[in-house]
């Protein structure tokens, strides 16, 4: 199974801490998205890529949050000086663009971040 | 703003009924419109898809309706069974810019289904 891939699957931290997840995208896409969800919401988009450029970043993204696709390939996303309400699932999706067939995006499991 | 909006947050039927959940939008720009599950500790799945130059798409015991008259879309399963319990999320994709492709879910509705 070549899907998206993410790890780790679960993180547990204390407040302050810095975190990294990582995100391995569908091979052939070159889009690649961070989301966030929490309990009873659906996910909200976080910032996304096309190959190595960062096109997008959400007006809602603290500056302790950054993400990361050195080469157009994997992605990381970092959380410095964590806080209690990053606890959230973080998903990554990939998909191809331009696509003439419409695919929609792939998502991860995700990682569920827990903050202390 | 919330520009994608699921009202219900849950919804019961029972087994071999329909189950019709529904997602209201704002935004004109949006070209597609998804439906996702999602089970609890995984990634949502794609389920179904519809463009907005269409009114209906089948797949199987899935259809999806769009009204975009009314920013209204719906999603109806027919027969429900126990295993489509989960939660579903509408989305919808921006149709250019630098936001072209990205997708805005609502909040979801979860569906029990009751055997």
């Amino acid at each position: 199974d070549t899907g998206v891939s993410q790890n780790p699957r679960h993180k547990i931290t204390k407040r302050g801490q810095n975190v990294t997840f990582r995100c391995d995208p569908i091979s052939e896409h070159n889009r690649l998205y961070w989301y966030r969800q929490t309990l009873g919401q659906g996910p909200e988009f976080l910032t996304y890529f096309q190959n190595e450029a960062q096109l997008e970043k959400s007006r809602l993204l603290s500056d302790r949050f950054s993400a990361e696709r050195p080469k157009g390939s994997f992605s990381t996303l970092e959380i410095q000086r964590t806080e209690q309400g990053d606890s959230a699932m973080y998903l990554c999706a990939s998909s191809r663009v331009p696509d003439p067939y419409n695919s929609p995006l792939h998502f991860g499991n995700g990682t569920r971040l827990t903050v202390t | 703003d919330q520009q994608v909006k699921q009202n219900s947050p849950s919804l019961s039927v029972q087994e071999g009924r329909i189950s019709i959940l529904n997602c209201d939008y704002t935004n004109s720009m949006f070209d597609y419109f998804l439906w996702y599950k999602k089970y609890p500790a995984e990634g949502p799945t794609f389920l179904i898809s519809i463009s907005s130059i269409k009114d209906k798409n089948e797949d199987g015991r899935f259809t999806v309706f769009l009204n975009k008259s009314a920013k209204h879309l719906s999603l109806h399963i027919v027969p429900s069974q126990p295993g489509d319990s989960a939660v579903y999320f509408c989305a919808a994709r921006h149709a250019g810019g630098t936001s072209y492709g990205k997708l805005t879910f609502g909040q979801g509705t979860i569906l029990t289904v009751h055997p």
